[in-house]
């Protein structure tokens, strides 16, 4: 069973701090990874993805993949309220379309 | 671009009766989408993938003559939980992969709660 592993947390920042989210998964064979934020009580949205070693950035937002350690971050720079939600990491599950999810990290952005 | 809407965002039934759900895709062509589920405070269960034009393929342990899934047309697939009970009350979600967008990303729809009494 091919697994994506995540902290449950709750991880609680302030506001303005940067949140740092953490996700290891272990199918090798994955070449695509994503990060979903879901408010609650929503469906999830989808942030980044990544498919390279090495760090990605969009706005705030900083993915980084390792893939010797099956490792994957999110970082969030200047952390606001609207930042707290369940964040979802996601692998592509080896070759095929179907992606693995882990349970999430719930992020609180206190004002 | 990438957007995929679900009809009814929210439906209450009585035991033992079907509920359909639709997915849509509103600004591509999803050759395959998903259906998910998740209970409170859980993460995504994927129940099936759907391929348009032919049979879904349903997740280990996922009921299949329960969950029936069609999947027509390019822009939409839907899921009808047939004889519903009580258990089967959660938020349903689906999601499509645009072909012309990036490897493996999906675009999930508003979900469906559906409350079963």
């Amino acid at each position: 069973q091919k697994e994506v592993e995540q902290n449950s947390g709750p991880l609680s920042v302030p506001e303005g701090a940067i949140a740092s989210l953490n996700c290891t998964y272990s199918d090798r064979v994955s070449q695509s990874f994503f990060w979903y934020r879901q408010y609650s009580g929503k469906s999830p949205e989808l942030i980044m993805s990544i498919y390279s070693n090495g760090d990605k950035e969009d706005g705030r937002f900083t993915a980084q993949l390792n893939k010797a350690s099956q490792y994957v971050s999110l970082l969030i720079r200047d952390s606001q309220p609207s930042d707290s939600a369940t964040y979802l990491c996601a692998s592509s599950q080896g070759g095929s379309e179907k992606l693995v999810f882990g349970k999430g990290t719930k992020l609180t952005v206190n004002p | 671009g990438a957007v995929v809407s679900q009809h009814p965002s929210r439906v209450i039934c009585k035991s033992g009766t079907s509920v359909k759900i639709e997915c849509r895709s509103l600004d591509f062509q999803a050759t395959t989408m998903f259906w998910y589920r998740q209970f409170p405070k859980q993460s995504l269960m994927l129940m099936a993938t759907s391929n348009e034009g032919s049979k879904a393929t349903y997740e280990q342990g996922v009921e299949k003559d329960k969950f029936l899934i069609n999947h027509a047309s390019l822009t939409l697939s839907t899921l009808t939980v047939t004889s519903a009970h009580p258990e089967d009350s959660s938020f349903y979600i689906c999601s499509a992969r645009d072909p012309q967008g990036a490897l493996y990303e999906q675009y999930f729809g508003p979900g469906t709660r559906l409350t079963v009494t």
